[in-house]
């Protein structure tokens, strides 16, 4: 069964290093997330990316981080200067391309990349 | 405003004993699609369900059952048996039509016990 994959599993660094985060999502889905989750809490939105831009961000999703489709497989997550605040699991999800479904297709998770920020 | 509340923190029952994890939402959108998603100890978050606003019928798969209720804007989640590979946080989340973004509650910690 097709997954989303994540890479490092996990990372640590030192605040105000740039870190950057690995996403492999499913081969047929077009549209694909970033969310967060700081320990021991709800799970948050921060970015959605389609058609190789933003379309929807979070607050939190400010000018520290940005998103980006370098090639045909990989969506990455980097955090500019990483503030010790920004220590979560940072989760990957992919989806099909609504459109074609007819309705916008459930967000499959990756298993998640545990930052931690010294 | 959009918002999902699972006021139950965490949940302890003896193996094969039946367990209803709560959820409550609030939407002012007429379209929208209600999940659930299982957090196993090792951290990955597990799909489990989707459910359209549009479709209140109940559901069950194996042990798993959902009971969607519009009027009380809640759509709970029943494990029958259960068995200590169900002990997970269990989150409830929300989207919206107009949005990407799911909403998710603070999640259930379920631990069941041998």
């Amino acid at each position: 069964e097709p997954e989303v994959t994540q890479t490092p599993s996990h990372q640590v660094t030192q605040m105000g290093q740039e870190v950057i985060l690995r996403c492999v999502p499913i081969s047929n889905h077009l549209y694909f997330y970033w969310y967060r989750q700081i320990l021991g809490q709800k799970v948050e939105f921060l970015v959605s990316f389609y058609n190789n831009e933003i379309s929807e961000k979070s607050e939190i999703f400010d000018d520290q981080f940005s998103v980006e489709r370098p090639d045909g497989s990989n969506f990455t997550l980097k955090i500019r200067s990483t503030k010790l605040e920004d220590s979560a699991m940072y989760f990957c999800a992919s989806s099909v391309d609504w459109l074609l479904a007819g309705v916008q297709e459930t967000q499959y998770f990756g298993p998640g990349t545990r930052l931690l920020v010294l | 405003a959009q918002k999902v509340t699972q006021a139950q923190t965490e949940i302890s029952v003896v193996e094969k004993e039946d367990v209803t994890l709560d959820c409550v939402y609030e939407t002012r959108d007429t379209t929208y699609y209600l999940f659930w998603y299982k957090q196993p100890p090792s951290g990955e978050l597990v799909f489990l369900i989707r459910r359209n606003s549009f479709d209140e019928q109940n559901e069950i798969s194996g042990r798993y059952s959902w009971n969607f209720q519009k009027s009380t804007s809640s759509f709970n989640f029943t494990i029958t048996a259960s068995q200590v590979v169900d002990s997970a946080v269990y989150f409830c989340a929300l989207r919206s039509s107009g949005t990407y973004k799911y909403i998710f509650g603070t999640g259930t910690r379920l631990k069941v016990l041998a």
